[in-house]
């Protein structure tokens, strides 16, 4: 049982290079989620995705896009990356707006 | 007021004491509330669920206080393996999707 599945689990990028985060839900889940965790400020919202096709945006989306491929799959994509978006990053799901989320295991990215 | 305030501790209490944190949360609408538990480095972890009229599950006790727009959770015969940083969740409510957490109270547990 799988969960939920983030990939890669740590990446190194130089300032301006590109990339995407992946993650994966095998739980049916409706709602899917991706935060930024830096020292001191807590799990930040980055987008979200209440349903298959739609998108909105969270508390901190400069600089960052977002695809819901399909009902599994939630992607984060960084299209120049800055130091400033060096952090660790979580990818969450739930089945509806009541329930609880469940997290992935994390992204460290740094960006040099 | 933000959304959702913790007291960001550290709390040091000796094993086998009693710790209480509590959480306050801005929005009237919020109906469902969380106590996650994240380790150093580790991705959030669900501790327990906080319903209206509370609940217990072993040595935690989660209470929801609506009048006061409060949670709490209590830790009875705290362990060393509860050394950990607690995180307060709220829904946003208002048919909102999204989940706001508090910054986390950090526990540590004194052999």
């Amino acid at each position: 049982n799988a969960g939920v599945t983030q990939t890669p689990k740590f990446q190194v990028l130089k300032t301006g290079q590109s990339m995407t985060l992946q993650c994966a839900q095998d739980m049916n889940h409706n709602s899917m989620y991706w935060y930024r965790q830096d020292p001191g400020m807590g799990l930040r919202l980055i987008y979200y995705s209440a349903s298959e096709g739609t998108t909105d945006k969270g508390e901190v989306p400069n600089g960052y896009n977002v695809s819901r491929l399909n009902k599994r799959e939630f992607s984060l994509r960084l299209e120049s990356a800055a130091p400033s978006q060096t952090s660790v990053y979580f990818c969450a799901s739930r089945l509806t707006m009541d329930t609880e989320a469940f997290f992935g295991q994390g992204t460290r990215l740094t960006v040099v | 007021r933000k959304e959702v305030e913790q007291d960001p501790g550290p709390f040091n209490v000796p094993e086998g004491a009693t710790v209480a944190f509590n959480c306050t949360y801005s929005n009237s609408a919020s109906q469902s509330f969380f106590w996650y538990r994240q380790d150093c480095r580790k991705e959030p972890k669900l501790l327990m669920s906080v319903y209206s009229s509370g609940n217990e599950d072993g040595r935690f006790t989660a209470q929801l206080n609506r009048a006061s727009q409060y949670i709490s959770l209590l830790i009875r015969d705290s362990k060393l393996s509860d050394s950990a940083t607690y995180l307060c969740v709220v829904n946003k409510g208002n048919r909102d999707d999204k989940i706001i957490f508090g910054k986390g109270t950090r526990l540590h547990i004194l052999p």
